[in-house]
């Protein structure tokens, strides 16, 4: 079983939807979560860690459940510009590595 | 700051070839990490570091790396095989539980 996985989409939105991303983890002692965004052909960039109770900076917000394993992304208002790929990262057992999800691909449309 | 300065940017190399990717941060990070990243594959843990002196192998065979000090972390091909062709990232993080900093990676094709 993989230790992240995403529904990879695509999510083609107009712009000014809300459009929203789930990701689920294997592993229950996971501690650390993320989210990342990646344009075409550029490495991945840190969006958000997320937090236990939740967490929101300006239009994105992150959530954890624990009881399912999932983390979710939640974009408000979306702009051209947040057409990306996005991934969620979790990290292993230990804490030391971190795994990543195969990522989400979302389009905002004019 | 420059972050996590990768060389190469691109390099083609024949099958049985030995390379090494290079890769430094200047921000003091104790963590750094390669993965490869491959269409529909998202990205590959290779190889792990938490500090200079020590590594961790996440997969077998092909690769090396060494950590002799805190900035630098060189993967080694050892030799070269068309499987092996992908995009390579290094990225660093100063603590246990913060987010990676990537470098811009290097496009590696083995022919």
């Amino acid at each position: 079983r993989k230790e992240v996985e995403q529904d990879p989409g695509p999510f083609n939105v107009p712009e000014g939807a809300t459009v929203a991303f789930n990701c689920t983890y294997s592993n229950s002692a996971s501690q650390s979560f993320f989210w990342y965004r990646q344009d075409c052909r550029k490495e991945p960039k840190l969006l958000m860690s997320v937090y236990s109770s939740g967490n929101e900076d300006g239009r994105f917000t992150a959530q954890l459940n624990r009881a399912s394993q999932y983390i979710s992304l939640l974009i408000r208002d979306s702009k051209l510009s947040d057409s990306a790929t996005y991934l969620c990262v979790v990290n292993s057992r230990t804490g030391n590595q971190f795994y990543f999800g195969t990522g989400t691909s979302l389009t905002v449309i004019p | 700051n420059a972050g996590v300065t990768q060389t190469p940017k691109f390099h083609i190399l024949k099958t049985g070839q030995s390379m090494t990717l290079q890769c430094a941060q200047d921000m003091n990070h104790g963590y750094m990490s390669w993965y490869r990243q491959d269409p529909g594959m998202g990205l590959r843990l290779i190889y792990y570091s938490a500090a200079a002196g020590t590594t961790d192998k996440e997969v077998p065979n092909g690769y090396n790396v060494s950590r002799l000090n805190t900035e630098d972390f060189p993967l080694r091909l050892v030799s070269a095989a068309p499987s092996q062709t992908s995009v390579y990232l290094c990225a660093s993080r100063p603590f246990l539980r913060w987010g990676y900093t990537f470098g811009s990676g290097t496009r590696l094709t083995v022919v």
